[in-house]
């Protein structure tokens, strides 16, 4: 299964932007990388997914490297309900999400 | 509300039974995929489904089993109930195979095994 790396926890406060970073140093060119976050007591909930140039959507925005071995997800600004776990995920062409630990992020108010 | 349905919402039982545990995909959705989130070992996946057809499979136990039904209603029945089978099992739906769309996640099922 593709492998991540994310940090096990990040803090934010309130109204500010926060920057979940996310290694995948076994990317190939096919594979896609997708963000999910699970609030508490939820099912994980989509955020967003991208293959080679940085995305944007209501949500978040998505930076990813230009050799594709690292990527960043941009909360513009940070609200108490953005506390979640966040997974950073490496999907292989054909194959199916492999959720790993996650970063919990905590947002300060 | 992401549009998947997951029932029941809590399942308190006994080791050795057997449940199942059922799931609506959204509506069109032609893929269902079954989740176990644990303390311990995190969201694990299970088994996929694509149209009624089993697509791949996860680290599921032999004693668990799934089918996709031709309404793409989607079961997993869990037999032989061990304590540590205690989770939240999710199920996720989406339209395609799966390879690259967003997956819709229910609110998922809370089975816990005395």
């Amino acid at each position: 299964d593709a492998k991540t790396t994310q940090p096990n926890s990040m803090e934010s406060n309130e109204e500010e932007p926060v920057h979940l970073p996310c290694n995948h140093s076994t990317i190939s060119g096919t594979d896609y990388i997708h963000w999910y976050r699970q609030l508490p007591s939820q099912g994980p909930e989509y955020v967003i997914h991208g293959l080679t140039s940085n995305v944007n959507n209501r949500m978040a925005s998505l930076a990813i490297a230009e050799d594709r071995k690292s990527s960043t997800l941009i909360l513009h600004r940070a609200t108490l309900r953005d506390a979640a776990v966040y997974y950073c995920i490496h999907l292989e062409y054909g194959n199916k999400l492999v959720f790993g630990a996650g970063t919990i992020l905590r947002v300060k108010s | 509300d992401s549009g998947v349905t997951q029932t029941p919402k809590h399942l308190i039982t006994a080791t050795g039974q057997r449940v199942t545990l059922r799931c609506s995909p959204r509506s069109g959705d032609l893929s269902v995929y079954w989740y176990q989130q644990s303390l311990d070992q995190g969201l694990q996946f299970l088994i996929h489904y694509y149209n009624g057809e089993e697509r791949a499979k996860g680290n599921i136990l032999e004693r668990f089993s799934a089918q996709q039904f031709p309404d793409l209603h989607s079961e997993l029945n869990l037999s032989s109930l061990e304590l540590g089978d205690s989770a939240l099992y999710f199920c996720a739906s989406t339209s395609g195979g799966g390879d690259t769309g967003e997956l819709f996640f229910g609110e998922g099922s809370r089975l816990t095994v005395l």
